[in-house]
């Protein structure tokens, strides 16, 4: 069975430009949820997706939006890049979702630099 | 107030000795918790998952839940410099610790 996959693995963008970033959940999990991972933050919570609806958010500014397609696919955009945005973004699966009692299984992450 | 609050570290102990790892939880609302472990550079993985009060046991690994007291712990018996790496506690919702930074010294 196929883990979760993120693509690109690497990013470097400049301040002002956006981004898209890609996770693939593994075959039948249906929640995908997304991650910013600094150094001395830890995991910060972004949003979550269920069956193509944004279904938990995280407080973040509105430069971060995501969406989920019909085979559970999620994409996350972040818009006009600020230096502070330089994070590991790691997107997450699980078939119901962490508020259910469940594991979740995680991307290798998407590497983002912003200069 | 934070909802998981972890022992922020980092926690440096001997090869062969106990690591003790703990986590605090604010929400009554969690049944369930799960530790992560996250080498440097690597996504987290998980390693332990607790679901009832008491201890449950695998391995090297123990994780303690005491919901009275809002308390979760993992125990790691025998460490290995192979067991350095970042724990993240995890409570059934979508908040995670900020991590404990363990480092087993040879």
């Amino acid at each position: 069975k196929a883990g979760v996959t993120q693509t690109p693995r690497y990013l470097i963008k400049t301040r002002g430009q956006q981004v898209t970033l890609s996770c693939s959940p593994i075959s039948g999990h249906r929640s995908v949820s997304w991650y910013q991972q600094t150094p001395g933050q830890g995991l910060q919570f972004l949003f979550e997706y269920f069956s193509e609806t944004q279904r938990n958010k995280g407080n973040f500014p509105g430069r971060f939006s995501g969406r989920q397609f019909s085979n559970s696919r999620s994409e996350m955009n972040v818009s006009t890049l600020e230096l502070g945005d330089s994070a590991l973004y790691l997107c997450a699966s699980s078939l119901a979702g962490a508020g259910f009692n469940e594991k979740l299984f995680f991307g290798s992450g998407t590497q983002l630099s912003v200069l | 107030q934070k909802e998981v609050e972890q022992n922020s570290g980092p926690l440096s102990v001997p090869e062969g000795a106990i690591a003790s790892l703990n986590c605090t939880y604010s929400d009554r609302v969690s049944q369930s918790f799960f530790w992560y472990r996250q080498y440097s550079g690597k996504s987290p993985e998980l390693i332990m998952s607790i679901y009832s009060n008491g201890d449950k046991e695998d391995g090297r690994f123990t994780a303690q839940l005491n919901k009275a007291s809002q308390y979760v712990s993992l125990l790691i018996r025998d460490s290995q410099p192979s067991d350095s790496a970042t724990y993240l506690c995890h409570g059934n919702q979508f908040y995670f610790g900020t991590g404990t930074s363990l480092t087993v010294i040879p």
